[in-house]
């Protein structure tokens, strides 16, 4: 069972919208950054957000992350079949002294 | 450019040992901290281990604690993890990754390597 909770899956059609939810509590995302990788098959995580809301380098403004509380949200607009892939939610968590990630939420672009 | 790449990964007997390491290229390694992180197949993310820039602090997941350690050699840019008393449930890809802030420990990892697997069977 993941510290944060992310939805299993998410489905949209190419050029949509989708948002993907991460939910955790005051020891983690109330009180610390977050971050979201974008993992596709057979590759490495991959940084897509930091910090919340900012995206590194190479980054497309199609990825755009905010947080509100405890919880945190990833949306991807223009969707591409590219963009179908595992996307993880991360942050540090104080009360364990350790990063925690979300379970992990499979994106299929129809 | 930025490269992190991990070696040392195989199939290994229940309780026998087996070190990691990952090779860091195009930053200054020295400055930041370093992080493993294992994805079981067909599973999640599950962070294992964080050491500082200068390998004075060290923190480990519950999963691993006592059993795994982590090292760094400043002067050959490179991480370790030293994984004894090895079991099945230990059998994951293993990633190295790059702490985001100079310093830091507990930021966003924006490098990853591209894995090895660590595969722990009889």
């Amino acid at each position: 069972q993941s510290v944060l909770t992310q939805p299993p899956s998410v489905s949209a059609a190419p050029g949509q919208k989708v948002t993907i939810s991460c939910s955790g509590s005051s020891s983690n995302i109330g009180n610390n950054y977050v971050s979201w990788y974008q993992q596709l098959p057979g590759t490495a995580p991959k940084l897509l957000i930091y910090d919340n809301n900012k995206r590194p380098s190479g980054i497309p403004d199609r990825f755009s992350g905010s947080k509100s509380g405890t919880s945190a949200t990833l949306g991807i607009t223009g969707l591409q079949t590219g963009d179908e892939a595992d996307y993880y939610c991360g942050t540090w968590d104080s009360s364990l002294s350790a990063p925690v990630f979300g379970g992990g939420t499979k994106l299929t672009v129809l | 450019q930025v490269q992190l790449v991990e070696s040392g990964g195989g199939v290994v007997q229940p309780g026998r040992s087996l070190r990691l390491s990952c090779a860091a290229s195009g930053f200054t390694f020295s400055s930041y901290g370093m992080h493993w992180v294992r994805q079981a197949p067909g599973k999640g993310l599950e962070w294992v281990a964080v050491i500082s820039y200068d390998g004075s602090n060290k923190y480990y997941a519950d999963s691993v604690k006592g059993r795994f350690t982590i090292s760094r050699d400043n002067s050959k840019n490179t991480l370790y993890l030293q994984m004894n008393s090895l079991r099945a449930e230990d059998t994951a890809v293993y990633y190295c990754a790059k702490d985001l802030r100079i310093a830091g420990i507990n930021d966003a990892f924006d490098i990853w390597g591209q894995g090895t697997m660590v595969t722990v069977s009889s």
